[in-house]
């Protein structure tokens, strides 16, 4: 069983630059959540989808937006980036919503905004 | 206050020595989990758990609910056990996953 898959792994913008990150649940599983690491910081949530919905959504601006697929996949989307969006993005899936069944992560996108 | 607070934030450890990782909470909770996060990024979840005690190798993980803690155990720690070890809680007012700021262990040979 593939795990989950977020592409692409490296990624080099340029301030006010838009990108788009993808990430790819385990088969079956329903719920995907975004993260933000940056260096030194515990993992900052920014949303959660489930079948579609937007269930939750952290404390980012609307810079940040993103959107769940028909067949779970997921992308994350940030607008007219700043260089403090530099970050490991971490994607993770499970079966039920965020926190009642064991999450899978993926190896993360490291964005880099000079 | 954090909602989770976990201790010590740091640890330095000689192979072999028995490790305890902390993490206490301020909200009710339905579900603690203990994740792992390796130089590199990629985090591996270790336990999901809501009452007792769970095993799994080396690893021990325990809650104890009306206390709201828990802990992660080590046994006959090794250098490949060097990671940041996180613990988040689903629960609080909108029922998010709430992340500890991590444990970060170094275990020397």
């Amino acid at each position: 069983k593939a795990g989950v898959t977020q592409t692409p792994r490296y990624l080099i913008k340029t301030r006010g630059q838009q990108v788009t990150l993808s990430c790819s649940p385990i088969s079956g599983h329903r719920s995907v959540s975004w993260y933000q690491q940056t260096p030194g910081q515990g993992l900052q949530f920014l949303f959660e989808y489930f079948s579609e919905t937007q269930r939750n959504k952290g404390n980012f601006p609307g810079r940040f937006s993103g959107r769940q697929f028909s067949n779970s996949r997921s992308e994350m989307n940030v607008s007219t980036l700043e260089l403090g969006d530099s970050a490991l993005y971490l994607c993770a899936s499970s079966l039920g919503p965020q926190g009642n069944t064991e999450a899978f992560f993926g190896q993360g996108t490291r964005l880099t905004v000079v | 206050k954090n909602e989770v607070e976990q201790s010590p934030q740091n640890l330095t450890a000689q192979e072999g020595e028995f490790i305890t990782i902390n993490c206490s909470y301020s909200v009710g909770i339905s579900a603690l989990h203990w994740l792992q996060q390796h130089p590199g990024g990629g985090i591996v979840s270790l336990f999901m758990l809501s009452s007792g005690k769970k095993k799994h190798g080396r690893l021990i993980a325990t809650i104890n609910i009306q206390e709201k803690h828990s802990s992660l155990h080590i046994t006959a720690s090794h250098p490949r056990d060097s990671a940041v070890y996180i613990c988040a809680v689903k629960g609080g007012s909108n029922y998010q996953l709430i992340w500890g700021a991590g444990t970060k262990l170094i275990i020397k040979p």
